[in-house]
């Protein structure tokens, strides 16, 4: 059955760099896109950006100077690494998979703390 | 970037009420728009997509309509598993956006 997983530190220094790893299962990543959504404490869901089957990327302008979204298919893990961190990064972090233009199955995320 | 104004922000429903959510988008989006519960704490489970195919093993009384700018979510027959919050997601255009959520209670 079609899985997704997220993986993290938990808690980062601000100014630091966030790495974080999808791990997926039932599908491959060589036919379906991967996004990163993420969530701050009690606040609505931002797009961040998109690992696309064929290996491009796009992003949210917004994060794009911090942003990088890569992936090992042979591990079938998609990497998240944004830099720069501050206070207001803190939130839960989501893959989810791309149904063309719709997102069906979702990590159950994980909460990243930017804190000192 | 496409807006996705939705609205009411919360709603309070008794039981067996009809509900109904409504997104606008600030262009044309083509029916590509999706719905969401999220409960607390879980990541949000999608409900509809394409405006209004229902996502399989979603319960029947969730529908969704629309098309051009303006979308709804009716719930017929609020039941208590359905509080959480809803959220409409926009997949028309880049950067995909989504509402800002619709917190549904019981009353």
């Amino acid at each position: 059955q079609v899985q997704l997983k997220e993986s993290g530190p938990g808690l980062v220094q601000p100014s630091q760099t966030l790495s974080l790893t999808c791990t997926v299962s039932g599908f491959s990543l060589t036919s379906y896109n991967v996004h990163w959504v993420r969530q701050p404490p009690g606040k609505g869901l931002e797009w961040m950006g998109r690992m696309r089957y064929n290996g491009d990327t796009s992003y949210n302008s917004a994060l794009k100077s911090r942003l990088s979204i890569s992936r090992d298919t042979s591990k079938n893990q998609v990497f998240l690494k944004m830099n720069s961190l501050q206070t207001d990064d803190t939130g839960t972090y989501y893959c989810t998979r791309d149904r063309k233009g719709y997102f069906d199955f979702w990590g159950p995320g994980t909460m990243v703390t930017v804190s000192s | 970037d496409i807006q996705m104004t939705q609205s009411p922000p919360s709603l309070s429903a008794s039981l067996g009420e009809t509900v109904s959510i409504e997104c606008r988008a600030s262009e044309d989006i083509y029916s590509n728009l999706a719905w969401y519960q999220q409960k607390s704490g879980k990541s949000p489970q999608l409900l509809i997509y394409y405006a209004s195919s229902l996502q399989d093993g979603v319960p029947s009384r969730f529908s969704g309509s629309g098309s051009g700018t303006q979308y709804s979510l009716k719930i017929s027959g609020m039941q208590p598993e359905d509080e959480g919050v809803y959220y409409c997601l926009q997949g028309s255009k880049y950067p995909l956006t989504f509402g800002s959520g619709t917190k549904l209670e019981i009353k």
